[in-house]
């Protein structure tokens, strides 16, 4: 499967928002409601934001959002702050008990 | 909740294997009643992540990305807890941090605990 496309980087001001897009197709993001995103610092190991497209694992921030229009999923971040610097990575099932990573996302928080 | 600890650095010459180890701290893979299932994601330097394969070890079912298949093997001891991916015919390329992801329950897809890594560099 090909990687899932998101944009190499993003950026916004501190308490502002942010959306980072991932794009699949009919047969990854489209077809199942099983996207995940992941936020990673640098040298640390990733960390699960959010999963099943909009499900946020108990006691996560709820100022990170997910949602999925047809093949393109998204992570909002609202009300930006310094620690949300990172790299962020969207995945979805791919069938066929497969997973498909996005090339991951450059956030930075200016 | 369970933390996994996988095993150390490792430097591997070209065409060799290694052998990395993930371990359910906190209790061992059968004790959890929940069936869930070790994934192994890997991220080269300065790349983004790359998905490998995975195994529910209270079945012993395996599953690979199509680009490993005959390559990898993934393995794993309930009675120890712990998971293992073993790759063979190792390139350059394959210099990576390789982690274990949890996948809670399996069949979700979703990686809510993950192993600290382990680097392994391909050099002659």
């Amino acid at each position: 499967q090909s990687a899932l496309s998101q944009p190499a980087s993003v950026s916004g001001s501190p308490g502002q928002s942010i959306t980072i897009s991932c794009t699949g197709t009919s047969s990854d993001v489209g077809r199942f409601n099983l996207v995940s995103w992941y936020q990673q610092h640098p040298g640390k190991a990733p960390k699960l934001l959010i999963y099943e497209v909009t499900k946020r694992p108990s006691g996560l921030s709820d100022r990170f959002s997910g949602s999925k229009s047809d093949n393109t999923a998204s992570l909002t971040i609202s009300g930006l702050q310094a620690e949300d610097e990172a790299d962020y990575y969207c995945s979805s099932y791919a069938g066929s008990s497969s997973v498909v990573f996005g090339g991951g996302t450059k956030l930075t928080v200016l | 909740q369970v933390q996994l600890v996988q095993s150390g650095a490792e430097v591997k010459k070209p065409g060799s294997s290694v052998k990395v180890s993930c371990k359910a701290s906190g209790g061992t893979f059968n004790t959890d009643p929940v069936s869930y299932a070790i994934n192994w994601v890997r991220q080269a330097p300065g790349q983004g992540l790359e998905w490998m394969g995975g195994i529910l070890p209270m079945f012993g079912k395996t599953y690979y990305a199509q680009k490993f298949q005959g390559r990898l093997t993934i393995t794993a001891d309930q009675s120890k807890g712990t998971a293992y991916m073993e790759m063979s015919g190792l390139r350059a390329e394959d210099t990576a941090v390789y982690y274990c992801a949890r996948e809670t329950p399996s069949g979700t897809y979703f990686f809510d605990s993950w192993g600290q890594g382990a680097l392994v560099t391909v050099s002659s």
